[in-house]
């Protein structure tokens, strides 16, 4: 079956804008998860939605980062006025639970090129 | 909150040899230690997985091992092969804790000479 989607696959955008980034889970999964990577580095959590419970956005960097999920499939994740630093991999993965030891499935990820 | 930390951060080995990476975690109620494997630029993959009732687990070359009194577990790989050149991620959960998601080590890089 289709895997977790990402779009856009590369974003560059100029300082200050604000960008959006997609992820379409796998059908059937509860729980969606962000990640942000910068070169050679780990997985930083950001944000996690589990169901209809509210999220934990305990991973947010700052104010300047949201997300939702839509109907509990498709999620965005949105950076305003972007930064220099904002320029990384962000991964997207879904479940079939939340919490409970389930595999995190990934997606190809979104490389943020802010200029 | 939970904190991990992985070591080492890049490992080179021969081929044919083992290799070991190390993650320790602070929360005492982490009951769940995955081990994801990202080859470059592509998306992390999970390889194998273990649950706090359990000491050892074995798939093929692969092993995981986990002490809890110490707070720390292991990858142990055997018979290395060029193609587990990639970077290795641990992580933790406390699924019955409030946060109920994976903080992950910061990575190995392995490279496994032929």
């Amino acid at each position: 079956g289709a895997g977790v989607s990402q779009s856009p696959s590369n974003k560059v955008t100029e300082k200050g804008k604000d960008v959006e980034l997609r992820c379409d889970p796998i059908s059937g999964h509860t729980a969606l998860y962000w990640y942000r990577q910068s070169l050679g580095q780990g997985l930083e959590f950001l944000i996690y939605f589990q169901g209809n419970s509210a999220p934990d956005k305990s991973g947010l960097p700052s104010d300047r980062f949201s997300a939702e999920r839509t109907g509990g499939s498709v999620s965005t994740l949105t950076i305003q006025r972007t930064q220099q630093e904002d320029s990384a991999v962000y991964l997207c993965a879904s479940s079939l639970g939340g919490s409970g030891g389930y595999e995190q499935y990934f997606g190809p990820g979104t490389r943020l090129t802010v200029t | 909150g939970e904190n991990v930390e992985q070591h080492p951060s890049t490992l080179s080995v021969q081929e044919g040899d083992s290799a070991v990476i190390k993650c320790t975690y602070s929360d005492s109620a982490s009951n769940y230690f995955p081990w994801y494997k990202q080859e470059l630029g592509k998306r992390p993959q999970l390889i194998i997985d273990i649950r706090s009732n359990v000491g050892e687990k074995k798939d093929q070359r692969i092993a995981v091992t986990l002490n809890k009194t110490a707070k720390h577990f292991s990858l142990h790989i055997t018979e290395t092969q060029p193609e587990d050149s990639a970077v290795y991620f641990c992580a933790a959960e406390n699924y019955g804790g409030s946060q109920g998601n994976l903080i992950f080590g910061k990575g190995t890089k392995l490279s496994v000479k032929p």
